[in-house]
């Protein structure tokens, strides 16, 4: 079973800028997840989808924030504008619901520095 | 506000030391606990924990629930160098039809030679 993918694996990008992440999960589940992990901490989630529907995402921070799963598949997560302290490993996980939907996969992330 | 505290939040030991890490929580609708390792990349998932008192083990590895302390452990025997990583515990909980997943900052477990 292939993996939770996610691109890109790095980007540098100053303040103000834009920045796009995009994710693919494991087929067949119908929960994506995008965390956001500042060094030293552990993950906080951003959002959640159930298949291209919007869950939970009363962490997002929606004035620079968005992210969208149109088909209920691949997703993307974008910044704009973003700043300094958005510096973080992105992770995104997916889940195959019930009964173990706790259980979570998580991609290798995509690491933001922003200068 | 939901917590989830982990002790120590780093320890240095020597292959074939033993250990325990301890996680802490509070949250509104507990469902499940579950630790992650995680080395330089994604959290890879150790066990799921949803009952009190039941053991479950992978190897060196086990891990325990008290729902009534409201804490977890994570044991480690005869400790690897490739057990250096960071150890996450998370909590599960029901928030309407969504499961949010709320995580400690992590113990850091170094093994030395």
């Amino acid at each position: 079973e292939a993996g939770v993918a996610q691109s890109p694996r790095y980007k540098i990008i100053e303040k103000r800028q834009s920045v796009a992440f995009w994710c693919n999960p494991i087929s067949g589940h119908a929960t994506l997840y995008w965390y956001q992990q500042i060094l030293g901490q552990g993950p906080k989630l951003l959002i959640q989808f159930q298949n291209n529907g919007v869950v939970d995402d009363s962490q997002l921070p929606k004035d620079r924030f968005s992210a969208e799963r149109l088909k209920g598949v691949d997703s993307t997560l974008k910044i704009q504008p973003a700043k300094l302290e958005d510096s973080a490993v992105y992770l995104c996980a997916s889940s195959r619901g019930l009964p173990r939907r706790d259980e979570q996969f998580f991609g290798p992330g995509t690491r933001l520095t922003v200068l | 506000e939901d917590k989830v505290v982990q002790s120590p939040l780093s320890l240095v030991v020597h292959e074939g030391d033993t250990v325990t890490l301890n996680c802490s929580y509070e949250v509104t609708n507990f469902r499940s606990l579950l630790w992650y390792k995680q080395e330089k990349k994604a959290p890879t998932f150790l066990f799921m924990l949803t009952s009190s008192g039941i053991e479950k083990k992978s190897g060196r590895l086990s891990s325990i629930l008290d729902k009534k302390e409201l804490f977890s452990i994570l044991n480690i025997t005869a400790t690897q160098t490739g057990d250096s990583a960071v150890y996450l515990c998370a909590v599960g909980e029901d928030v309407g039809t969504a499961s949010k997943l709320t995580f400690g900052t992590g113990t850091r477990l170094q093994v030395t030679l």
